[in-house]
C-alpha cells in the first residue's frame, strides 16, 4: 500500500527566508504527487502536481517542487516566504484502484510565518 | 468551470442523534466522488469513494455510511453519532482519467457532544 510522510510537524519561517518542506512517499510504481495548503478551517487547495516529464513542477504562489525517484521525495520549496503563506501543507500520492484514483495524503505540516 | 458544494459549513449534534452531510459537484459529469475526514493533528483519512451511482467503496469500517443518488451528489450518513465522529470532514471529487487531482470542498466541522 502506499505511504507518505512528512517528517516536520510544525515549521517556522521568517518573510523572505527560503522554504523547503520535506515528503517522503511510498509506492509500488509510478507515482503522481501533489502538494496542497489548507488554512484554517478550510478545504483543500491544489498547490502543484507531478505525474511525468519533468521532474522539477511549478506551481501556485510562487511554489515549485521536485520529484526525485531515486530518494522517494517529492519536496516543496519557495525561495522567498510571505506571511501569507502561513497555513497547514500536505503532500499525497495517488494511486490506482480498479476505475477509481485514491490519494494517500501525508500528516501535514503546519508553516508558521515570522515578521 | 467545476465548483463543488458542500454543507453546512459547521454542526454540533448530540451522541446518538443521526447524520446527514450533503456535497454536490457542479460543471462536470461522472465525477469520482469522495469523503475524508481530518481529526486534530492528522492528515485526511479516506472514508469512502465513489465512482458512480450507486456504487460506494468504504475504505475504514466505522460508525459511518456514504450514498449516491445522483451523479453528482455524495452523501454523508450515519445512524448514530458517536463522541470519536467528531472531526473535520472534507468531500472532494476527481475527474475519472489517471492522474487527475481530487478537488475539494469548504469542509464541516462536526462536533459531537
Amino acid at each position: 500500500a502506499q505511504s507518505v510522510t512528512q517528517p516536520d510537524i510544525h515549521i517556522t519561517v521568517s518573510e523572505g527566508a527560503s522554504l523547503e518542506l520535506r515528503c517522503n512517499y511510498s509506492y509500488g510504481a509510478t507515482p503522481y504527487l501533489f502538494w496542497y495548503v489548507q488554512s484554517p478551517g478550510q478545504g483543500l487547495q491544489l498547490l502543484l502536481k507531478y505525474f511525468s516529464g519533468d521532474t522539477l513542477v511549478q506551481g501556485i504562489k510562487g511554489f515549485e517542487a521536485e520529484f526525485k525517484r531515486s530518494q522517494s521525495s517529492f519536496n516543496l520549496r519557495k525561495p522567498s516566504v510571505h506571511w501569507s503563506d502561513a497555513a497547514e501543507y500536505f503532500c499525497a500520492v495517488g494511486a490506482r484502484t480498479g476505475t477509481a484514483s485514491k490519494l494517500t495524503f501525508g500528516t501535514g505540516t503546519r508553516l508558521q510565518v515570522t515578521l | 468551470s467545476q465548483t463543488i458544494h458542500q454543507w453546512p459549513a459547521t454542526l454540533v449534534q448530540p451522541v446518538g442523534s443521526p447524520l446527514s452531510l450533503e456535497c454536490t459537484v457542479e460543471g462536470t459529469s461522472n465525477p469520482n466522488l469522495y469523503w475524508y475526514r481530518q481529526a486534530a493533528g492528522r492528515g485526511l483519512q479516506l472514508l469512502f469513494y465513489s465512482v458512480g451511482i450507486g456504487q460506494i467503496s468504504s475504505e475504514v469500517p466505522q460508525n459511518l455510511s456514504a450514498s449516491r443518488p445522483q451523479d453528482r451528489q455524495f452523501i454523508l450518513s450515519s445512524k448514530k453519532l458517536l463522541l470519536s465522529d467528531s472531526g473535520f470532514y472534507l468531500c472532494a471529487w476527481q475527474g475519472a482519467r489517471w492522474g487527475t487531482e481530487a478537488f475539494f470542498g469548504q469542509g464541516t466541522r462536526l462536533t459531537v457532544v
